[in-house]
């Protein structure tokens, strides 16, 4: 089973800032990962596919980058709505795989 | 516009069954796969299983695996969930979700989800 691991587990930003969160896999999975993003009580929600893909009316000011083992969603400058948690999951192998979140609150 | 809708979650005693239904529309149903995820209260996400577009395929997490069994009707555009021999650990909302035409990728999209409390 491969282990992804997401960073910090809490990150306190002001808005306007960027946010950088970090997920690592315990083993390659290409670029077979996605980013999702959980407000409270709500389902969660895709936004990058393919490690940098935007999924479909993803505003710019979101983007992923990375491959193998090491990935990063970045958040250029944030928004009142971005302050969630975010989620990375691959699907290189199975089983599918997420790793544990990061809780983005305000500073 | 995709829509998903879950039905079924509820309270169970350890040891029993229950079946989690997934109204599925906006799509194609029978060209895409589909899968469960759960969540348990204030943790992450976990994927639980997942259903190929024909139905002929199909996945399960080791935790569920002999216990749980994920099929789908074509007929009635609804992919569903059966739940045998619950465990206090099953608990949690079930998402719904739909991937992309093959399995085991990425879920697309979720439905608001179906709470399952097992509890004697």
């Amino acid at each position: 089973e491969i282990l992804m691991t997401q960073s910090p587990a809490t990150l306190s930003v002001s808005p306007g800032e960027r946010a950088t969160l970090s997920c690592r896999a315990s083993q390659s999975v290409s670029s077979n990962l996605a980013w999702y993003q959980q407000k409270g009580g709500q389902a969660p929600r895709l936004l990058m596919y393919g490690a940098s893909t935007r999924a479909t009316g993803l505003p710019a000011r979101f983007s992923g980058s990375g491959s193998g083992t090491e990935f990063t969603l970045t958040i250029s400058s944030l928004q009142s709505e971005d302050f969630a948690v975010y989620y990375c999951q691959q699907y290189h192998n199975w089983p599918l795989t997420f790793g544990g979140g990061t809780k983005v609150e305000i500073k | 516009e995709v829509q998903l809708a879950e039905s079924g979650g509820g309270l169970v005693q350890p040891g029993g069954s229950l079946r989690l239904s997934c109204a599925a529309s906006g799509f194609t149903f029978s060209n895409y796969a589909m899968s469960w995820v759960r969540q348990s209260p204030g943790t992450g996400l976990e994927w639980v299983s997942s259903i190929s577009g024909s139905g002929a395929g199909t996945n399960y997490a080791d935790s569920v695996k002999g216990r749980f069994t994920i099929s789908r009707d074509h007929s009635e555009n609804s992919l569903y969930l059966q739940m045998n021999r619950l465990r206090v650990e099953d608990t949690a909302v079930y998402y719904c979700t739909k991937e992309l035409a093959m399995t085991g990728t990425y879920f697309e999209y979720w439905g608001q989800g179906t709470l399952v409390t097992v509890s004697s």
